[in-house]
């Protein structure tokens, strides 16, 4: 069973600064990460999809992967209030099913 | 990304009556779609997978009898709660899965909410 944990949080950060989340992966053999944000009483929206190691930046959002160590991280720069969600990371097992963390809630304060 | 729209986006209805979601693909002709629950505060559960023209799986503990799904098309799969009871109440979301890397779309969601 493939496991994917996340900190819960709430992490809290400022507005401006950088919101760093984490996830680790049980499965050494995945090959796609994906991170998808949720706000509150809405569906997951894919932000962030990343498959090599290394980083990957789409506008304030970079991904970074270390298949070594199992480890994916999403940086937000610049963070701002409508960045405030909970933030799912989430990885492709047997029959292209997703395994998700528990996700991680993001509190940006003005 | 793919577009996926789910109807009704919210629905109230009274304990015993069936209730039936569509979630359709807008873009892209899907032979497998899932669909979701979410109770407040939780994760997603996978409930089951629907796969066009062929028997959905369901994920253990997921009663196939209550939760029928049907995926007659390529474009369309349809969520059936029958006999719903107040538990039923949650946040049901289907997604498609398109690319290279198995990534999935999410539909909106629909809020069914049994009195």
């Amino acid at each position: 069973q493939k496991e994917v944990e996340q900190n819960s949080g709430p992490l809290s950060v400022p507005e401006g600064a950088i919101a760093s989340l984490n996830c680790t992966y049980s499965d050494r053999g995945s090959q796609s990460f994906f991170w998808y944000r949720q706000y509150s009483g809405k569906s997951p929206e894919l932000i962030m999809s990343i498959y090599s190691n290394g980083d990957k930046e789409d506008g304030r959002f970079t991904a970074q992967l270390n298949k070594a160590s199992q480890y994916v991280s999403l940086l937000i720069r610049d963070s701002q209030p409508s960045d405030s969600a909970t933030y799912l990371c989430a990885v492709p097992n047997a029959g292209n099913m997703l395994t998700f963390g528990g996700g991680t809630r993001l509190m940006v304060k003005p | 990304g793919a577009v996926v729209s789910q109807h009704p986006s919210r629905v109230i209805c009274k304990s015993g009556t069936s209730v039936k979601i569509e979630c359709r693909s807008l873009d892209f002709q899907a032979t497998t779609m899932f669909w979701y629950r979410q109770f407040p505060k939780q994760s997603l559960m996978l409930m089951a997978t629907s796969n066009e023209g062929s028997k959905a799986t369901y994920e253990q503990g997921v009663e196939k009898d209550k939760f029928l799904i049907n995926h007659a098309s390529l474009t369309l799969s349809t969520l059936t709660v029958t006999s719903a009871h107040p538990e039923d109440s949650s946040f049901y979301i289907c997604s498609l899965d398109r690319g290279p890397y198995n990534e999935q779309f999410f539909g909106p969601g629909t809020r069914l909410t049994v009195l």
